[in-house]
């Protein structure tokens, strides 16, 4: 079975300053989707960004970026140009692309992200 | 566009009483279904997903169950509630292999 870990509970950046958030996954399979879903104080679930493992190319979009390294099994989230609405909860999740299995996601525990002042 | 709808957004329940939470998607057809729960201060833990009416797939033993009786409506239910079923539950859908989806959440408090 798949597992996806995000070490870091809490995480806290400085209004216009870069941070990165950790994600690291288990699986056996060679081909999967990873996602980054955030989940403002509203509780919404809002995609941020995937990744096809196929593709070797990091996504981006905007001011989020990520760093995908496939033999390490690692799917880190950079946000740059933090801003106060970027606070947080972030979420990293795994998806197999076997379509009989109806898209399941895998989630982490997420890392909760603080933007101060 | 596609929506999804999901209510209510808070319910506070009593132990042992009933439950049925919906779930609808509207603009389009035949989506996978799925229902979440979050734990205070937890990820979210899949319960149920969907592929199509009456087909209904569990991840994990509980208390609860699901129903989808038509093709863009998800239900989930329970006949006696329990203090450990509290939590944040979210419907998602996806249109197959894409993205999740996700509804606003129902806060669900059992006293």
């Amino acid at each position: 079975a798949q597992t996806v870990t995000q070490s870091q509970p809490e995480m806290s950046v400085q209004e216009a300053e870069t941070v990165t958030l950790s994600c690291t996954y288990d699986t056996s399979e060679s081909d999967y989707y990873l996602f980054w879903y955030k989940q403002p104080p509203s509780r919404q679930m809002i995609l941020v960004i995937r990744q096809e493992a196929y593709k070797q190319q990091n996504a981006t979009e905007n001011r989020f970026s990520v760093n995908f390294q496939k033999a390490a099994k690692s799917f880190s989230l950079k946000i740059s140009d933090s801003q106060l609405g970027d606070a947080a909860m972030y979420f990293c999740a795994y998806r197999t692309t076997y379509t009989g299995t109806a898209s399941k996601l895998t989630f982490g525990t997420g890392t909760r992200l603080q933007v101060t002042l | 566009s596609q929506t999804i709808h999901q209510w209510p957004a808070t319910l506070v329940q009593p132990v042992g009483s009933p439950l049925s939470l919906e779930c609808t998607v509207e603009g389009t057809s035949n989506p996978n279904l799925y229902w979440y729960r979050q734990a205070a201060g937890r990820g979210l833990q899949l319960l149920f997903y969907s592929v199509g009416i009456g087909q209904i797939s569990s991840e994990v033993p509980q208390n609860l169950s699901a129903s989808r009786p038509q093709d863009r409506q998800f239900i989930l239910s329970s006949k006696k509630l329990l203090l450990s079923d509290s939590g944040f539950y979210l419907c998602a859908w996806s249109p197959g292999p894409q993205p999740q989806h996700f509804g606003d959440g129902t806060r669900l408090s059992i006293l």
